[in-house]
């Protein structure tokens, strides 16, 4: 079946260790998107890859990068992770924006920073 | 940017009654509206969505109606049972052609069926 995947479901890190988030798609869509998502809150958007154009979110701390090497993977990495940057970390994907905006999220992958 | 409003926060109704959760929105422009189901520890699944030349979409038991006008936008599930609790996020997006935007979520309803 296609779908988006996220490993590991669940990524345990200290205060200040890098961590990086992994999530790949079977579904050959154009743009993959970062959601970050802390307890009882709406997800929210950290960054997307359009293809190979990166955008970033103006408020998005410069703490999180992402990479996409090809079009099945993508990499959030935190760089010096902080207390405040445990949550869930959701990956979506979507075909092409300019006609269908259906977003398919995987699983996630639950941080937490000790 | 995008602004979406989402009430109520908890919603509880006994089982085989309705529910009913609104959303408002901000940015005019915005022309898809998608409800998402998220339970627990799970990421949120795509249950229906409405796009802004359409007033109203229906699905088995769950339907959507848009009001373009005025910026809202409501769920309605029919017939509920204990396997409809959860949250639920409705969202808005401007699809702009050649370009790729995210979603703005509300805060989410939790959806309460008691038996």
């Amino acid at each position: 079946d296609a779908m988006v995947i996220q490993n590991p479901r669940y990524q345990v890190t200290q205060f200040g260790k890098p961590v990086t988030l992994s999530c790949s798609q079977t579904l050959n869509h154009n743009v993959m998107y970062w959601y970050q998502q802390k307890s009882s809150q709406a997800p929210k958007l950290l960054f997307h890859y359009y293809d190979k154009d990166f955008n970033n979110e103006a408020d998005t701390p410069d703490n999180f990068q992402s990479r996409r090497p090809n079009t099945s993977f993508c990499f959030l990495d935190i760089r010096s992770p902080g207390l405040g940057d445990a949550a869930m970390y959701l990956c979506a994907t979507s075909r092409d924006p300019s006609r269908d905006s259906e977003q398919f999220f995987g699983p996630g992958t639950r941080l937490t920073v000790l | 940017g995008e602004n979406v409003e989402q009430h109520p926060s908890t919603l509880s109704v006994q089982e085989g009654d309705s529910a009913v959760i609104k959303c408002t929105y901000s940015d005019s422009a915005s022309n898809y509206f998608p409800w998402y189901k998220q339970e627990l520890g799970k990421g949120p699944q795509l249950i229906i969505d409405i796009r802004s030349n359409v007033g109203e979409k229906k699905d088995q038991r769950i339907a959507v109606t848009l009001n373009k006008t005025a910026k809202h936008f409501s769920l309605h599930i029919t017939e509920t049972q204990p396997e409809d609790s959860a949250v639920y996020f409705c969202a808005a997006s401007l699809a702009s052609g050649g370009g790729a935007d995210g979603l703005t979520f509300g805060k989410g309803t939790h959806l309460i069926i008691q038996p």
